[in-house]
């Protein structure tokens, strides 16, 4: 079964420090979601892409994040510097276009961070 | 705004019996729900959907009904199992906008045996 890879699992970083993850969707999926989890909240998204595009930003802090799909395939978040508010679990996310019907998005396992 | 939340944090049951999860939603323009399951440790991982123009819908073992009226969601889980303890989240997308899902807050089932 298809997956959402995303790297690290666990990433342990000291503030001021800059980290980065990565996911590789599910093959074919032009969808691509990064979202940040608070431990006991749901999950909420940062940035959205269509292909290499970005078609929603509005919630990413982008005065330290950035993120990036050059090839419209894999993706990277990008965190500089890290700051300890930071420290949550950023799931990433991907769908086949969504419709008007549906919009299943299939899950990563998500990267851990600790800012310290 | 868009918001979605939950009436109860946590669910406790029985081993066989069945579960009700329950989401609330604020959001009349809504007109797609989702509903997740993310186990400890791990990813969301989807469940089941439904569209606003539905009262309810079936999977295996999991009903979601949804009531336009009271703006209100449930995720009713039959023959709870203990593999089934989790997180629940619903979440829901508003008609007209970005394909954006808004998520709520969880409530964690714990099947005891």
């Amino acid at each position: 079964e298809a997956e959402v890879a995303q790297s690290p699992r666990y990433k342990i970083t000291e503030k001021s420090q800059a980290v980065a993850f990565w996911c590789d969707p599910i093959s074919g999926h032009a969808t691509l979601y990064w979202y940040r989890q608070i431990l006991g909240q749901g999950p909420e998204l940062l940035v959205q892409f269509q292909d290499e595009s970005v078609v929603d930003d509005s919630q990413l802090p982008k005065d330290r994040f950035s993120a990036e799909r050059l090839k419209g395939v894999d993706s990277t978040l990008k965190i500089q510097p890290a700051e300890l508010g930071d420290s949550a679990m950023y799931l990433c996310a991907s769908s086949s276009e969504p419709t008007t019907l549906k919009n299943i998005q299939y899950f990563g396992a998500g990267t851990r961070l600790s800012v310290l | 705004g868009e918001s979605v939340g939950l009436h109860l944090p946590t669910l406790s049951v029985q081993e066989g019996d069945n579960s009700i999860i329950n989401c609330a939603y604020s959001n009349s323009a809504s007109d797609y729900f989702i509903w997740y399951k993310q186990e400890s440790g791990k990813g969301p991982q989807f469940i089941i959907d439904i569209r606003s123009n539905m009262d309810k819908r079936q999977g295996q073992r999991v009903t979601v009904l949804l009531n336009k009226t009271v703006k209100h969601l449930s995720l009713q889980i039959a023959a709870t199992q203990p593999g089934d303890s989790a997180v629940y989240f619903c979440a829901e997308r508003t008609q007209g906008g970005s394909e954006k899902l808004v998520f709520g807050k969880g409530t964690k089932l714990t099947v005891n045996p």
